[in-house]
């Protein structure tokens, strides 16, 4: 079975500084590795995805995140937060072994203070 | 371009009630998934239809729950006998299944509450 573990239910950082939001993921195929947004009262908001090929991924509005196979992680990052980009954080995955659906963390709130 | 849509955004009903969730999905998306997400279970899949084949219930809790998906495009999840533990977002996602790896783009959501 695929799951995700999102060990920080908050992460505060201070607006300007950089920013890690934690993911570790395990699967038993081959792993596909999402992050998703989400705004108060809003859907999922797709920021970036690891297929393959190089381990550190660049996607929107800033963000990165690096796939590291020996560690089974795939950590969000920018390199220097936003006020605006206090959300709430998902990491998901999607095992090719184990059906299409995404599974994900119990998500991570960004809080970047002024 | 247009994104998936769902309607009601919120949906208040009684224990014991039927209720209706429709999504919308991205024009030319053929894959369609129903998500819930509440407080004490995260983000939960609930069933998945992809093209023509039959639909992926392996995620719905009950058998109150069911879905169908009408020519191919908009769904509708479908509740019996609400009780209050049914209380989520329901969210609703597609994507041009291609898996496992395209996109999956999420609606907004109906937030429902049984009281």
């Amino acid at each position: 079975a695929q799951s995700v573990a999102q060990p920080e239910d908050q992460v505060n950082v201070a607006e300007g500084n950089p920013l890690t939001v934690k993911c570790t993921y395990s699967v038993s195929g081959n792993p596909y590795l999402f992050w998703y947004v989400q705004y108060p009262n809003r859907g999922l908001q797709f920021l970036l995805k690891y297929i393959t090929g190089d381990n550190l991924v660049k996607g929107s509005y800033g963000f990165e995140a690096e796939f590291n196979k020996s560690q089974t992680s795939f950590h969000l990052k920018k390199p220097s937060a936003l006020v605006s980009d206090s959300a709430l954080y998902f990491c998901a995955v999607r095992d090719n072994n184990a059906g299409n659906m995404l599974t994900f963390g119990g998500g991570t709130r960004l809080m970047v203070k002024p | 371009g247009a994104g998936v849509s769902q309607s009601p955004s919120n949906k208040v009903t009684e224990k014991g009630k039927d209720v209706e969730l429709r999504c919308d999905p991205i024009s030319g998306h053929t894959a369609l998934y129903w998500y819930r997400q509440s407080l004490g279970q995260g983000l939960e899949f609930l069933i998945y239809f992809q093209g023509n084949s039959a639909p992926d219930k392996s995620g719905l809790p009950s058998d109150r729950f069911s879905a169908e998906r009408t020519g191919g495009s908009v769904s509708t999840l479908t509740i019996q006998r609400t009780q209050q533990e049914d209380s989520a977002v329901y969210l609703c996602a597609s994507s041009l299944d291609r898996p496992p790896t395209d996109t999956q783009y999420f609606g907004p959501g109906t937030r429902l509450t049984v009281l």
